[in-house]
């Protein structure tokens, strides 16, 4: 089945402790990105990837990092993460999103305390 | 700049009653437009999506879209809902190969028995 998996599917840690949440697809796409979704902001993309090796930021790109050394994983790394960043967040993927738009995960809640 | 608009933040509806949900964008070139479903606890899904040619788009669960260039919409449309159909619905616009991509902040669709 054509899917982008993410995880965990909840997470809470605590400030400043390093996380890593995990996406990966299994269609090959050339396109992979991190949203997160705030209640009355909607979705704002926080990292993007055209390829292996080619990242880019997106809206909100404050506080995370992203790695993109195989293609079908695209790790989203909260190196110290600050209650701010308490989110749902979800990782996508297309072959061009500007033409084919993205296949989602199931999302990922994320409280920090 | 590119934008998005859905004015309707909330709807609420009655079981078996017809459902339009608006959607404008502002975009220069010829967009690209998607309808996507996140229904409570879940990921985005693609409901429909509209490149070229007929501006009736049919989409998965009964819905379709109109897209409508002179009034720069494309409102979703669905002739009889189902209490199943309740959740939020974001419409979104690509800008075809320049790989980006717009949603906006979505409208939570409520459906009474």
């Amino acid at each position: 089945e054509a899917q982008v998996t993410q995880n965990p599917r909840y997470l809470i840690t605590v400030t400043g402790k390093k996380l890593t949440v995990t996406c990966s697809q299994n269609m090959n796409h050339e396109y992979m990105s991190w949203y997160r979704q705030d209640p009355g902001l909607g979705l704002r993309q926080i990292y993007y990837s055209m390829n292996v090796e080619v990242t880019d930021k997106g809206d909100v790109p404050e506080g995370y990092k992203v790695s993109r050394k195989e293609k079908r994983n695209f790790p989203l790394i909260l190196e110290s993460p600050s209650p701010n960043q308490t989110s749902l967040y979800f990782c996508a993927s297309s072959l061009s999103a500007g033409i084919y738009g993205y296949t989602f995960g199931s999302g990922t809640r994320l409280t920090v305390v | 700049a590119q934008s998005v608009t859905q004015p309707d933040i909330h709807i609420t509806v009655s079981e078996g009653a017809s459902l339009e949900l608006r959607c404008n964008y502002s975009y220069g070139a010829t967009p690209y437009l998607f309808w996507y479903v996140q229904s409570p606890g879940q990921g985005l899904q693609l409901l429909l999506k509209y490149f070229s040619g007929d501006t009736l788009v049919q989409g998965i669960k009964g819905f379709e879209a109109e897209f409508k260039r002179s009034q720069s919409s494309f409102n979703l449309r669905k002739p009889s809902v189902h209490w199943s159909d309740a959740a939020e619905y974001f419409c979104a616009v690509g800008a075809g190969n320049f790989n980006k991509f717009y949603f906006g902040s979505g409208t939570k669709l409520n459906v009474k028995p």
